[in-house]
């Protein structure tokens, strides 16, 4: 089965920029999407098909997509932005959704 | 207001039956795929089902396949989630989620997420 990795955590000072990964086989043949949420919450769509953003999300938020990973930048970094985030992909070869295992972003 | 209100879990002995419903509002449910997506206490997101719009595909993840049921009723703007030889590691928040797109292989994203019903087996 597919699979997409993420680093477990990251950590960034208030003001600067978060850079989160997600690798998995041949990402770059697929749109990446990506979820933030907080403890307690469910998740919040930021960014979809790789770099659009929907309708409410800060422009801080970004992604990108190079090569065998996907990004997700937050500039600009505020402790309200402190949340996991996951990625996720259609894997047409299975026909599921596959979930990165998230990263805990720490905001120092 | 777009939303999603999940109903049916609880505490249930493994090997037993639960039925989850999500009802919609504020939207065309008609017109989108569905997907229900669990986590367990402390843990990352697992999808679980997914039917589009109009339940012409419906695909399940592994852990579940063959023992859970995914369905739909357009006309009651609802979407369900039969389980069936619940198992410890069922236990987890359900969500019942939109899909931005109509059909699953056109998946767009999953841009409307409800608070969940929590499923423990014990």
């Amino acid at each position: 089965s597919y699979v997409l990795t993420q680093p477990p955590s990251v950590s960034v000072a208030p003001g600067k920029t978060a850079r989160i990964s997600c690798g998995g086989d041949n990402i770059g043949n697929k749109r990446v999407h990506w979820y933030q949420q907080k403890p307690g919450q469910a998740p919040v769509l930021v960014v979809y098909d790789d770099t659009d953003r929907p309708s409410g999300i800060p422009e801080r938020f970004s992604g990108s997509h190079s090569g065998d990973a996907a990004t997700l930048t937050v500039s600009m970094v505020e402790a309200g932005d402190e949340a996991d985030y996951y990625c996720q992909v259609w894997d047409s070869s299975s026909d599921h959704v596959v979930f990165g295992g998230g990263t805990k972003l720490t905001v120092l | 207001e777009v939303q999603l209100a999940e109903s049916g879990g609880g505490l249930v002995q493994p090997g037993r039956s639960l039925r989850l419903s999500c009802a919609a509002s504020g939207f065309t449910f008609s017109d989108y795929a569905m997907h229900w997506v669990r986590q367990a206490p402390g843990k990352g997101l697992e999808w679980v089902s997914g039917i589009s719009w109009n339940s012409g595909g419906i695909e399940y993840g592994d852990s579940v396949k063959g023992r859970f049921t995914l369905f739909r009723d357009n006309a009651k703007k609802s979407l369900y989630l039969q389980m069936n030889s619940l198992r410890p590691d069922d236990t987890a928040l359900y969500y019942c989620v939109k899909d931005r797109g109509a059909a699953l292989g056109r998946h767009k994203g999953l841009d409307v997420w409800g608070q969940g019903t929590t499923v423990t087996v014990s």
